[in-house]
């Protein structure tokens, strides 16, 4: 069973919209990050979350807000959509923030802005 | 700042074959160095990861990867590579800060 579930799989908005990344991770862990996977880019840092507190903020645009209602869900909302939005956004945990934790990943949300 | 750089976009091997997938990064301080699948249409997994002590780390699945300062890289390897092997492998580096920077990903194809 996924222990990082990720909802949607797939979802397309048009631009202008706004949407919701939903994740939610049962492994116990503290920390939460946002990563995205476009064609163009490697995989790239977005966020990480500690304890429900941002950490570290790497996505130069305040379209993109970070939700965390509860320990184990960080949840990315994206406001003003646009095509160069279009991308597989993963989400991830680990134990804590520093180097010695693994991180483990969600299967993605792709997403498509038309 | 960091880079990775993974000099070959894909591999074709045969199973049973070994394959090396190169990983370089450019850093001057102590950096952790990782190695992660990702199968078509699935999030990534963790093989393995080095930071310190012996440069030849065994990861899940036969996998092994090895640190190399003077080169600064962290070639990944198997012996012997089945077809569910095929993948698209990321190396990656975190400079203690738990935000990991990845490469571009090599694919690797086995053929029967």
């Amino acid at each position: 069973d996924p222990k990082i579930i990720q909802k949607p799989k797939y979802l397309v908005a048009v631009t202008g919209s706004e949407k919701i990344l939903i994740c939610e991770q049962y492994l116990g862990h503290n920390a939460m990050y946002w990563y995205r996977q476009s064609a163009k880019k490697p995989l790239e840092f977005m966020f990480s979350y500690s304890y429900q507190k941002l950490m570290d903020n790497q996505t130069a645009s305040s379209r993109f807000q970070p939700q965390s209602s509860k320990k184990n869900h960080l949840d990315l909302q994206i406001t003003a959509l646009k095509p160069d939005d279009s991308a597989t956004y993963f989400c991830a945990s680990s134990q804590g923030t520093t180097s010695q934790n693994t991180l483990y990943f969600g299967a993605g949300t792709r997403l498509s802005v038309l | 700042t960091q880079t990775v750089s993974q000099s070959d976009a894909h591999v074709t091997v045969f199973e049973g074959d070994s394959v090396e997938l190169r990983c370089n990064y450019s850093y001057g301080g102590s950096i952790y160095l990782s190695w992660y699948i990702q199968h078509h249409g699935h999030g990534l997994q963790f093989l393995l990861k080095y930071y310190s002590g012996n440069p030849v780390v065994q990861g899940v699945n036969g996998f092994e990867a090895e640190f190399s300062k003077s080169d600064s890289s962290f070639h990944l390897r198997k012996a012997s590579v089945h077809w569910s092997d095929s993948a698209v492998y990321f190396c990656a580096v975190d400079t203690n800060t738990g935000k990991l920077t990845f490469g571009d990903g090599t694919v690797l194809t086995v053929k029967p």
